[in-house]
């Protein structure tokens, strides 16, 4: 089993839809979860964080946790072709001081 | 501003040859990360440092050296034991660990 797994994809949506991306991990311990947003040929940026169980939103991105069920998701409103990248879901490693990255899920959003 | 800065962008290889990869953060974070990413691929880790004059190897770190004299440099090696080096360098710092990485630019590595 892999410590962070992610649908690779592709996922396609139409615009304006909403789009949600999911993640599970298997270290119980993890506390800190992290959504990266990567264009193609570019870096990963950070777009969301999140601690607590439960929901947090920033603007059309809306990160949800489960520590029950250890499982994070992103879900992103009102979805734009320019949201079209691959997202990386990142999870601290309780004992390792590092992320544990998942391969990623490309999205696809359709005019 | 602050930010992590890695040279160059693109980076030619010839066979047998080592080459330094270079990465500079002004974040003043205390951790700074090496990763490699082929096409179509996650993210690897090579070599990891959460203090000065101490790194670690990650998942990958064979044919590769780091060293972390100073807080604001991490420096990869890409040495001639490293048989398929062509791949896309990311370099990552974050306050300390288990917190968020900023990444770096990248640098694209191909051996000609």
């Amino acid at each position: 089993q892999k410590e962070v797994e992610q649908n690779s994809g592709p996922l396609s949506v139409p615009e304006g839809a909403i789009a949600s991306l999911n993640c599970t991990y298997s270290d119980r311990g993890s506390q800190s979860f992290f959504w990266y947003r990567q264009y193609s040929g570019k870096s990963p940026e950070l777009i969301m964080f999140i601690y607590s169980n439960g929901d947090k939103e920033d603007g059309r991105f809306t990160a949800q946790l489960n520590k029950a069920s250890q499982y994070v998701s992103l879900l992103i409103r009102d979805s734009q072709p320019s949201d079209s990248a691959t997202y990386l879901c990142a999870v601290n490693q309780n004992q390792g001081g590092k992320l544990i990255f998942g391969q990623g899920t490309e999205l696809s959003v359709k005019p | 501003d602050g930010g992590i800065t890695q040279s160059p962008k693109y980076l030619f290889r010839k066979e047998g040859q080592n080459v330094t990869l270079s990465c500079e953060q002004n974040l003043n974070h205390d951790a700074m990360y090496w990763y490699r990413q082929d096409p179509g691929q996650g993210l690897r880790l090579i070599y990891y440092s959460q203090i000065v004059n101490d790194f670690q190897k990650g998942d990958i770190a064979e044919g590769y050296s780091v060293s972390r004299e100073k807080k604001e440099s991490f420096p990869l090696t890409v040495t001639s034991a490293q048989k398929n080096p062509t791949a896309f360098y990311l370099c990552a710092s974050s306050i300390r660990a288990n917190y968020g990485y900023t990444f770096g630019s990248g640098t694209r590595l191909t051996v000609v």
